[in-house]
């Protein structure tokens, strides 16, 4: 059965609207949280790194104050890509790591995509 | 920076043969290395790990190799299926930071 969850699967909105999508661990405490965005014939591009209880982890040429990441629970990442515009239309996926062990394989949710009008 | 490149964008074959997608990599010392398959409109499902000090993985019809001194991994699918047809992405680590390829889509022909 599925490990994770990712909601919604498919949001369209207008341009200017913030869109909060989620990331629920179901089996397991994730401590770490990871999101993906992804471009058409692209490969999985790591924007940051979510750790419960504390900021999240931003790779390079993310903005923090337009992709604002919450990880208040064990189960519960959330994304909130603000005032989004067209050029942030993607597939944007979550993934957990099992708490304590490294160098798992990371479990991906089933993504969201993203069309900004 | 790290590169990651995956054999040609596209590979068909004929059901029943190997498939072999290859990962190529630079700038880069990995850990270890996973493969990952990944259907339309979906997330990726992790297929197979394989460490630095190890040669080969294998699972079921999977076959997994890691040269660390080419830089390179070989994906092999034996007595491929159509249900095979999908996308494979490789992607290295090391701790816990990921870098995925670009994948390769692979079509098997009835």
């Amino acid at each position: 059965g599925a490990v994770v969850s990712q909601h919604p699967s498919w949001v369209i909105c207008k341009s200017g609207t913030s869109v909060k999508i989620e990331c629920r661990s179901l089996d397991f405490q994730a401590t770490t949280m990871f999101w993906y965005r992804q471009f058409p014939k692209q490969s999985l591009m790591l924007m940051a790194t979510s750790n419960e209880g504390s900021k999240a982890t931003y790779e390079q040429g993310v903005e923090k104050d337009k992709f604002l990441i919450n990880h208040a629970s064990l189960t519960l990442s959330t994304l909130t890509v603000t005032s989004a515009h067209p050029e942030d239309s993607s597939f944007y996926i979550c993934a957990t790591e099992v708490r304590g062990i490294r160098n798992q394989p990371q479990h991906f949710g089933d993504g969201t995509r993203l069309s900004i009008l | 920076s790290q590169k990651i490149e995956q054999n040609s964008e596209a590979l068909n074959i004929q059901e029943g043969k190997t498939a072999t997608l290859t990962c190529n990599y630079t700038n880069y010392s990995p850990a270890y290395l996973q493969w990952y398959r990944q259907d339309p409109g979906r997330g990726p499902v992790f297929l197979l790990l394989i460490r630095e000090n190890e040669k080969e993985k294998r699972k079921e019809r999977l076959k997994v190799t890691f040269d660390t001194t080419l830089k390179q991994s070989l994906f092999h699918i034996t007595a491929s299926q159509p249900a095979d047809s999908a996308t494979y992405l490789c992607a290295l680590g090391s701790g816990n930071q990921f870098y995925f390829g670009t994948g390769t889509s692979l079509t098997v022909i009835p």
